[in-house]
């Protein structure tokens, strides 16, 4: 059964540093993965999904990179901005999406 | 622009009572899916319909069905809500093959049960 996990669970950083995300997931066999955020109280807003086939995906200040083999998924963020600040979710895709249960960012001005 | 709606922000209702939550996509998705979210455990898929009147369980559907008459219209039933079922719920919806495609997702609905 696929098990996705979010590793840190929060995460503190002052405005204009780079960072990293991660999301691990067991099974290797995945279709696709997506990177989803949300704001308190919201919905989720996709940001990026990669498909299998595919290393990584980019838009604007984020990039998203796939590792099939090695079970992981970073989401990169350059230059954050406080408007960064929200939970950041991923999902790996297979017969049905599996949740991780978000890192929640907070950047700091 | 994609857009996934849902009939109410927020919703109270007491025990016993028979609850509706109302999702429509106007992107002529073929998928749509009800999730519940909370706290320390995520998103946890209910059920979804691949076709009109079409439904397949997730892995919470106790409590639960689903109605799915227009291909636009994905409707969430509590039968007779509990206090458990206080609870974040997420509408989405995709095109084409269930795994393969980006999913889009209504605002939420918050649901408390007195």
């Amino acid at each position: 059964k696929q098990e996705v996990t979010q590793i840190p669970a929060a995460l503190s950083v002052p405005e204009g540093e780079n960072l990293v995300l991660n999301c691990s997931f067991t099974d290797s066999a995945i279709y696709n993965l997506q990177w989803f955020r949300q704001d308190p109280g919201k919905g989720l807003t996709s940001l990026l999904l990669i498909q299998s086939s595919q290393r990584e995906q980019t838009s604007g200040r984020l990039n998203a990179s796939l590792d099939k083999s090695s079970g992981r998924s970073t989401l990169y963020i350059a230059a954050s901005q406080p408007g960064d600040s929200a939970t950041y979710l991923c999902a790996s895709g297979t017969y049905k999406y599996i949740f991780g249960t978000g890192t929640r960012l907070k950047v700091l001005a | 622009d994609v857009k996934v709606t849902q009939s109410s922000r927020y919703l109270v209702k007491r025990t016993g009572e028979k609850v509706f939550l109302e999702c429509v996509q106007d992107m002529d998705h073929e998928n749509m899916f009800w999730y519940r979210q909370d706290p320390g455990l995520g998103l946890r898929l209910i059920y979804f319909s691949y076709d009109v009147k079409m439904k397949e369980k997730g892995d919470i559907p106790e409590g639960y069905s689903v109605s799915r008459e227009k291909k636009e219209r994905f409707s969430l039933i509590l039968e007779s809500a509990s206090t458990n079922q206080t609870s974040m719920y997420l509408c989405a919806s995709t095109t084409g093959t269930v795994s393969y495609n980006e999913q889009f997702f209504g605002p939420g609905t918050r649901l408390t049960v007195l």
